[in-house]
């Protein structure tokens, strides 16, 4: 059982080019998400899915696009990356819970990714 | 402007003292969420809390939600150099299903 797994792990970038971040997990979550992480910022969600075929924009979604087409993958894909974009990437899985209670997110190891 | 305020930044303690943590908005929140994070690795959860007033414990780890579910504070009884980390709070306010939001986090540094 590997959880949450992302790679790369690290990758640096020129202003312009495009890449995507790979998100898998194998305990069946619905739910998945991605997060930037910047220093003195905390973590800012980018995009989550409830499941295979949806998804829906986080607190800060410019510049980004997902799909999920399966219940364990969740990428991320920078069309034209631009230095703002560099930061930590974090992707999360969980249950979808029901009511006013998030479930147990479960965070992968994170990509640096730097954008020069 | 974070809708969850964590204070303070960051805090230099010596192992066996006490500390808080606090988290705090003008929102009322459903649910909300300690995590510990430690360098190059994604949080993990520590505790949710759901109810006004509520206290859990965890080992030496105490954590409140207010009465008003605007603020929550993590407290730490004799600190030891294996709770150093970043400590971040994290809230579902009522209108923001599936929308999980983070406070800055409190870097907590616990020297032997």
């Amino acid at each position: 059982n590997a959880g949450v797994t992302q790679t790369p792990k690290f990758q640096v970038l020129k202003t312009g080019q495009s890449m995507t971040l790979q998100c898998a997990q194998d305990m069946n979550h619905e739910y998945m998400s991605w997060y930037r992480q910047d220093p003195g910022m905390g973590l800012r969600l980018i995009h989550y899915s409830v499941g295979a075929g949806i998804t829906d924009q986080g607190e800060v979604p410019n510049g980004y696009n997902v799909s999920r087409s399966t219940t364990e993958d969740f990428p991320l894909r920078l069309l034209s990356a631009a230095p703002s974009q560099t930061s930590v990437y974090f992707c999360a899985s969980s249950y979808v819970s029901s009511g006013s209670v998030h479930d147990t997110q479960y965070f992968g190891p994170g990509t640096r990714l730097t954008v020069l | 402007t974070q809708l969850l305020e964590q204070s303070p930044q960051f805090l230099s303690i010596q192992e066996g003292e006490n500390l808080t943590v606090y988290c705090n908005s003008s929102s009322v929140f459903s649910s909300l969420q300690w995590y510990r994070q430690e360098p190059g690795e994604g949080p993990v959860l520590l505790v949710t809390v759901v109810t006004g007033g509520e206290v859990k414990k965890l080992k030496r780890l105490t954590f409140q939600f207010g009465d008003a579910r605007k603020d929550s504070s993590l407290h730490i009884t004799a600190a030891q150099p294996g709770d150093t980390g970043l400590y971040l709070c994290a809230g579902l306010t009522t209108d923001s299903w599936g929308k999980l939001q983070f406070g800055a986090g409190t870097q907590v540094v616990v020297t032997p």
